[in-house]
């Protein structure tokens, strides 16, 4: 696609629900990224992947997230029994190589009420 | 691991004034920098990259410089209009993008 497309772009959800983010990232983009961005700060790493693989999922919070990429082009985040404090926006980000530039998507505003 | 740092974290500025926006990092060992912009309840919108190898980079009335070795990297909007308000975040790029703070500017008219 033209850009990297991340749906939904809003997502209401309850205490201890289970949900998924969807990225779809530029076609040919090897390096996919996720981020997440509370209220008035930057954002915050959370795994990146080259191709298939999770080459670094340090900045995942804690083991409620995982995230996949099995075709090597979209990925999902998934979050388990979700929390008010997993409220935020949500941004991925694809590259086609190390030195090249970040492309963001719009990003999913999490809301867990 | 990467510190970002942005200077000021907000600014308020009248129309036609030019704005200089500073970000200081800790780690050198990064291949590019970039500048984005951040529009309220928006995504990221890439503003200029600077390569390791380049001192600085030109898209229209932005100008951003790099100086790697002592970690800074600023951007200067030239006559600012009130449509540049918005967030501006400088990322260093090593292994992967690291994020400062953000600079809130508003553009009076």
């Amino acid at each position: 696609g033209a850009g990297v497309s991340q749906t939904p772009s809003n997502k209401v959800t309850e205490k201890g629900k289970y949900v998924e983010l969807r990225c779809d990232p530029i076609s040919g983009h090897t390096a996919l990224y996720w981020y997440r961005q509370s209220l008035g700060q930057g954002p915050e790493f959370l795994i990146y992947f080259q191709g298939t693989g999770a080459a670094d999922d340090s900045g995942l919070p804690n083991d409620r997230f995982f995230a996949v990429r099995p075709e090597g082009s979209v990925s999902t985040l998934k979050i388990q029994r979700t929390e008010r404090g997993d409220s935020a926006v949500y941004l991925c980000a694809s590259s086609p190589r190390t030195d090249y530039g970040y492309t963001f998507g719009s990003g999913t505003r999490l809301t867990v009420v | 691991k990467q510190e970002v740092t942005q200077i000021p974290a907000a600014l308020s500025v009248p129309e036609g004034e030019n704005l200089v926006l500073n970000c200081s990092f800790t780690d050198s060992a990064i291949y590019n920098l970039q500048w984005f912009r951040q529009d309220p309840g928006k995504g990221l919108t890439s503003l200029l990259l600077i390569q390791s190898s380049q001192r600085e980079q030109t898209s229209g009335r932005l100008n951003a410089s790099l100086d790697k070795s002592s970690g800074r990297s600023t951007l200067y909007i030239a006559a600012s209009q009130p449509g540049d308000s918005a967030t501006y975040l400088c990322a260093p790029k090593g292994y992967k993008l690291s994020f400062g703070a953000g600079t809130t500017v508003t553009v009076r008219a």
